[in-house]
Parts: structure tokens; sequence; C-alpha cells
């Protein structure tokens, strides 16, 4: 069974910042490209970064780029969010994805972990 | 980036109804459109990739289309397992964004 697990959401200052891990388990890691979206509370989803295979390509959000960083380590079947520079307006639930392929491109998102809330308040 | 617009962004209904919700584009995304579900304090589930293709597992009265620049995402007769928001999201290019959500309540 297909399984994506984060951990490392919590309380944090604005400006402070964090590391948000997802373990995955029940597929080969290493052949798919990953996810991050995020929710704030009663809102939508907002997709916020992907990571290919192999760490190539990386993609982010304009609203994240330069503050949150993506990495994976197919050795530990895990990928990873680096929140730096927090600010109040990044208070959501943050979910892990794997890629949907289609002829080799990520064309959806077809698992997903049950996310873990971060909330930024001085 | 390529923005989606959803309508509505609410809608009641009863079981057995048809309902149809509607997403457009700010630009070409050649059909790369993808539809899920999410219940209350749940994950997001996909439905519908490639405008029309079900995922394995989705019920078949779920049905997606295109009509111009319109992507329309059709359950033909709603269940109580149904009632839940709805996003679109366009897959044909970074960054992905999602429509701003549709919620389907029961009348």
């Amino acid at each position: 069974e297909v399984q994506l697990v984060e951990s490392g959401g919590g309380l944090v200052k604005p400006g402070e910042s964090l590391r948000l891990s997802c373990t995955a388990s029940g597929f080969t890691f290493s052949g798919y490209s990953l996810n991050w979206a995020r929710q704030a509370p009663g809102k939508g989803l907002e997709w916020l970064s992907i990571i290919g295979i192999g760490s190539n390509p990386i993609y982010y959000a304009d609203a994240v780029k330069g503050r949150f960083t993506t990495s994976r380590d197919d050795a530990r079947n895990s990928l990873y969010l680096q929140l730096n520079s927090l600010r109040v307006e990044d208070t959501a639930v943050y979910y892990c994805a794997r890629s949907l392929f289609v002829n080799g491109y990520t064309k959806g998102l077809d698992r997903w972990g049950q996310g873990t809330l971060v909330t930024v308040s001085s | 980036d390529i923005q989606m617009t959803q309508s509505p962004s609410s809608v009641s209904a009863s079981v057995g109804d048809r309902v149809t919700i509607t997403c457009r584009a700010t630009q070409d995304i050649n059909n790369w459109l993808t539809w899920y579900q999410q219940k209350p304090g749940k994950a997001p589930e996909l439905l519908i990739f490639a405008t029309s293709t079900l995922q394995s597992g989705v019920p078949s009265r779920f049905s997606g289309s295109a009509s111009g620049t319109d992507y329309i995402l059709t359950i033909s007769s709603l269940q109580p397992e149904d009632f839940a928001t709805y996003y679109c999201q366009q897959a044909n290019s970074f960054p992905f964004t999602f429509g701003q959500g549709t919620r389907l309540d029961i009348k």
C-alpha cells in the first residue's frame, strides 16, 4: 500500500525556520517525482514545489521561491521541505504528494499524505 | 502563471441530482486538467486527469470533459459520499495551479 507520512510541523514565530519531512513506503520512491502543496485554514489548495527523479528538475511556486527548498533522499525514501523566513501567511497544512506520470510527465498528484500543520504566529 | 477559475464556488444539491462544475484557464492548458475531491479533514484524492481519464477506482458517475476553454466535471447521480469540495488543477506547465474550489453540499 502506498503511504506518505509528513512530519515536522509546529508553531514557529515569523522569520523562523522549519524543516518538514515526508516518508514514503509501498512504491519505488526513487522512480517518482514528488510534490509539496499546502492549504491554509479554511482555504483552497496551493501547489508549492516539485522535485524530479534524481532531484532534477525542481520547480517552485512564486509565493515560496527563494524561501523554501525542496530536497529528497532516495536512500531514506524521504522528501523534505525547508521553510525559511516564515510569514504568518505561511500558516497551513502542508501535504506531500506523489506525481502521476503520463508519458513521463507529471500530470497530477495521485497519492497524498495526511498533512502536517505549520502555524506561524508571534 | 496560469490562473484557474472555478464556478460555482458552492452548490447545493440532492442525492440523485446531476451536478456540473466548471473550470476555466487563463491560457491554453492542452487538456492537462486534473480534478480532485477533498472531504473535511482529509487529503485531496485524484478523480480525473487529462480532462476525462478516470483515476483507477473512481466511480463511473464522475466524468470530465472540455468545451472550448471550459473544463467540466460532471457527477451524473449524486451519492451521499460525493458531498465534498472539488478542485481543478492545471498540469500543463509549472507552477501548477489550482482553482479556488467548489463546495458541494446537501440541499
